[in-house]
């Protein structure tokens, strides 16, 4: 088993709808998450950044944090063509969380205008 | 330029050449760290420099792989003998090296076996 499980998709979905993405992990020491969103020949950028559990909200972005099921997502809202991209989870552990991060597999996303 | 530059964007080279990437990290960020993405593998750890600490080798694939960073700032991640397997998209980082500091990555050098 893969310390951290993201479904690659793709995924089509038609602009406006709301997005749920998700990936789970194995190791119970991970306490910072990450989503990264990467277009086709760019680097990741990062689009939220939580500490343990609960929820963060920015924008059309929430990320939501489940420790006790080791279970993260990321949702958008009102979804539009320019979402477009594979988006990774990474997270890590340690005490300032700048250890190497531990990333998914990405999924691939699509809106259709 | 803000962000963290890596170059060349794009290498092509021959089986058995050695090739030497560049990681021009966030001015004032004390973390560094390379990973490598390949189809099928997803974005995998390589090293990782603090500061003035001995870097975090773990995640280097062979002894074929080293890196240095010279003043705390630039990098070079150097290939010797490259083999078709090292075909892949280099992605460089950098971070605060504080706590809850996240890491901002480069565009990558694309590098191609032949």
């Amino acid at each position: 088993q893969k310390e951290v499980e993201q479904d690659p998709g793709p995924l089509s979905v038609p602009e406006g709808a709301i997005v749920s993405l998700n990936c789970t992990y194995s190791n119970s020491a991970f306490q910072y998450f990450m989503w990264y969103r990467q277009y086709s020949r760019k680097g990741p950028e990062l689009l939220m950044y939580t500490y343990s559990s609960g929820n963060k909200e920015d924008g059309r972005f929430t990320a939501q944090v489940d420790k006790s099921s080791k279970y993260i997502s990321l949702f958008i809202r009102d979804s539009q063509p320019s979402d477009s991209a594979t988006y990774l989870c990474a997270m890590t552990g340690g005490y300032s969380g700048n250890t190497p991060l531990v990333f998914g597999k990405g999924t691939r996303l699509s809106v259709i205008a | 330029g803000a962000g963290v530059s890596q170059s060349p964007s794009n290498k092509v080279t021959e089986k058995g050449k050695d090739v030497e990437l560049r990681c021009d990290p966030i001015s004032g960020h004390t973390a560094l760290y390379w990973y490598r993405q390949s189809l099928g593998q997803g974005l995998e750890f390589l090293i990782y420099f603090q500061g003035n600490s001995a870097p975090d080798k773990s995640g280097l694939p062979s002894d074929r792989f080293s890196a240095e960073r010279t003043g705390g700032s630039v990098s070079t991640l150097t290939i010797q003998r490259t083999q078709q397997e090292d075909s892949a998209v280099y992605l460089c980082a950098s971070s605060l090296g504080h706590p809850n500091q996240p890491q901002h990555f480069g565009d990558g050098t694309r590098l191609s076996i032949l």
